[in-house]
């Protein structure tokens, strides 16, 4: 069963600086996905980023971007010029490329409340 | 701009009380996904549907808790009789399923629907 960790419960950026994520995950699969989620106070979640694993390049998304590291099972978030509007719990998710049951269901990490300073 | 829909966002009901809840998923879309999300336990997969058909449950508690999709436009998720540990957040996602056995896309969540059973 694959398993996902973000070790930091809480993190917090000055408006306009950058601050990085973390995230690992722990698989024997060799094709998947993975993403982060950001959960406002309105509780909906909302898909921030994406990444296939046979993918090399990092994906980008405006001020979002990962730092996927495949071999170390490493996916971390990067906000570049952080807004107030980011404050939020943000969620990475595992899920597999192929099956059918196995391979739609996300396994999602505990989450990290950030907080933006003005 | 398709958005899954979720009715009731808020519901407060005593215990033995039954709920019902209800997602509309994305037009289009043949997988729906039911999350519930606590403080202690995260976010769990109760049930997933595709093609209106259950396709795994196996996180939903059987006895008290039943999840059917009677057409493509309609998911409800239902718990009787209900009790203080389902208070709970209750997320439906919505996606637009397999291809050759590929999962395809994203996992597009609802707001939520924020149940407290007293």
């Amino acid at each position: 069963a694959q398993t996902v960790t973000q070790s930091q419960p809480e993190m917090s950026v000055q408006e306009a600086e950058t601050v990085t994520l973390s995230c690992t995950y722990d698989t024997s699969e060799s094709d998947y996905y993975l993403f982060w989620y950001k959960q406002p106070p309105s509780r909906q979640m909302i898909l921030v980023i994406r990444q296939e694993a046979y993918k090399q390049q990092n994906a980008t998304e405006n001020r979002f971007s990962v730092n996927f590291q495949k071999a170390a099972k490493s996916f971390s978030l990067k906000i570049s010029d952080s807004q107030l509007g980011d404050a939020a719990m943000y969620f990475c998710a595992y899920r597999s490329r192929f099956g059918e049951t196995s391979g739609s269901r996300l396994t999602f990490g505990e989450g990290t409340q950030l907080t933006v300073n003005p | 701009d398709a958005r899954v829909t979720q009715t009731p966002r808020h519901k407060v009901t005593e215990m033995g009380q039954e709920v019902t809840m209800r997602c509309q998923p994305i037009l289009g879309h043949n997988t729906v996904f039911w999350y519930r999300q606590t403080m202690m336990q995260g976010l769990e997969l109760l049930a997933y549907f595709r093609n209106r058909a259950p396709l795994d449950d196996s996180g939903m508690p059987k006895d008290r808790f039943s999840a059917e999709m009677p057409d493509a436009t309609l998911a409800t998720l239902k718990i009787q009789p209900s009790e203080p540990r389902d208070s709970a957040v209750y997320f439906c996602a919505s996606g637009p399923g397999t291809s050759g056995g590929v999962v395809q896309e994203t996992q597009y969540f609802g707001p939520g629907t924020r149940l407290l059973v007293l």
